[in-house]
């Protein structure tokens, strides 16, 4: 089983819509998670980090996390084209690789016009 | 002032030559990484220094060496490249291990 999981998409939304990228990660201890944007042919951008359970407002973004159910999503309204981007998910487990961040695999996606 | 560095941002290199990539941060992070990014973008820890001593070093043939000279920089040095280290290679910095971390630009190495 994979440690953190993402739909590889791709995902795509119409402008202005809501856009639902969703994570689930298999350690229960976890405590930090983060949320990265990376456009093509450039580096990881953090946009979101979120530590406790609930929502987590910033602009047009909400993070969402779940710890019983061990997800933890990313919520963007009102879509623009510039938010086609693959977003990367990242985890730190309780323990072990001196907890490190493990990332998903990403997921595409493409806001149409 | 750019927070994390890396140079070259491009690198093309025959099989079997060593070559090195540099990785400079001024935000004062204690912790520093280098991540490979292979052709399926699946972003893979390599190497961890804390306060310039390693604390991971993942299933990464030996022919990768990471050197700290101090806090602020974390070069990668390579031996013998072969052709399936074509990648793009991240390093990051963080304040301190399972935080934020913030990424450089990357070097696409491109070994032919």
């Amino acid at each position: 089983q994979k440690e953190v999981e993402q739909n590889s998409g791709p995902l795509s939304v119409p402008e202005g819509a809501i856009a639902s990228l969703n994570c689930t990660y298999s350690d229960r201890g976890s405590q930090s998670f983060f949320w990265y944007r990376q456009y093509s042919g450039k580096s990881p951008e953090l946009i979101m980090s979120i530590y406790s359970n609930g929502d987590k407002e910033d602009g047009r973004f909400t993070a969402q996390l779940n710890k019983a159910s061990q997800y933890v999503s990313l919520l963007i309204r009102d879509s623009q084209p510039s938010d086609s981007a693959t977003y990367l998910c990242a985890v730190t487990p309780s323990s072990g690789s001196a907890r490190q961040l493990t990332f998903g695999s990403g997921t595409q996606l493409t806001v149409l016009p | 002032d750019t927070a994390v560095s890396q140079t070259p941002k491009y690198l093309v290199t025959q099989m079997g030559n060593d070559k090195s990539i540099k990785c400079e941060q001024n935000l004062g992070h204690d912790t520093m990484y280098w991540y490979k990014q292979d052709s399926k973008k699946f972003l893979k820890i390599m190497f961890s220094y804390n306060n310039k001593e390693l604390i991971i070093n993942e299933t990464v043939p030996n022919r990768f060496s990471p050197k700290s000279p101090d806090k602020a920089h974390l070069n990668l040095h390579i031996n013998s490249l072969e052709l399936g280290d074509s990648a793009v290679y991240f390093c990051a910095s963080s304040q301190q291990r399972g935080r934020e971390q913030y990424f450089g630009p990357g070097t696409r190495l491109t070994v032919t």
